[in-house]
């Protein structure tokens, strides 16, 4: 069965340093991964996903991930943190025709 | 676009009640998931539409959950009765093309809380 791992539950970061959270997958076949982003109070937005072609993808604000077939995964990087990027993030695994299977989550704090 | 829309945003009800909850996906989409969230078991998935007939519902709980789709831009998930654990944040999302790549549009999601 699919399924996604993300090991860590938190993670803090200083504003302005770079970031990297980890996202595991298992699937049989081609997968095709996502990650979204939750805002406190707020439903999921898409950030990038890959399926695919270049293995880094480029997403919305400013965010990146690499696809590595060889580790099994889809690490979520930005260069540069900014306070609002603090949120939850997902990283999903597409799981057949249209179902999406989750991670548990990485909660990123944002120090000054 | 007025993005997914859910109602109602917040849900107290008591035990042995029925609560339904609402989902206006965004218009044209095709597709439609209802999503459970909560600390112990993460985003679930409950079971999703493609235009409007349900396709997979193997994530329902059981058959105190219900769902319906009667038309293009109107779905409900209904609880009955309504227990303590169903306590959760139940989030709608749309997608427009029904693919296995494409995005989805989550709304903002209902908090439920059964006393």
């Amino acid at each position: 069965a699919q399924s996604v791992t993300q090991p860590d539950i938190h993670i803090t970061v200083s504003e302005g340093a770079s970031l990297e959270l980890r996202c595991n997958y298992s699937y049989g076949a081609t997968p095709y991964l996502f990650w979204y982003v939750q805002s406190p109070g707020q439903g999921l937005q898409l950030l990038l996903k890959y399926f695919s072609g270049d293995t880094l993808v480029q997403g919305i604000k400013g965010f990146e991930a690499e696809f590595k077939r060889s580790q099994s995964s889809f690490n979520l990087r930005k260069p540069s943190v900014h306070w609002s990027d603090a949120a939850e993030y997902f990283c999903a695994v597409g799981a057949g025709f249209q179902k999406l299977v989750f991670g548990t989550g990485t909660r990123l704090l944002v120090s000054p | 676009d007025a993005g997914v829309i859910q109602s109602p945003r917040h849900e107290v009800t008591e035990m042995g009640q029925e609560v339904t909850l609402r989902c206006k996906p965004i218009s044209g989409h095709n597709s439609l998931f209802w999503y459970r969230q909560t600390m112990m078991r993460g985003l679930e998935l409950l079971i999703y539409f493609n235009n409007n007939v349900p396709i997979d519902d193997s994530g329902m709980p059981e058959d105190r959950f219900s769902a319906k789709m009667p038309n293009a831009s109107f779905s409900t998930l209904k609880i009955q009765p309504s227990e303590p654990r169903d306590s959760a944040v139940y989030f709608c999302a749309s997608s427009p093309l029904g693919t296995s790549t494409d995005t989805q549009y989550f709304g903002p999601g209902t908090r439920l809380t059964v006393l």
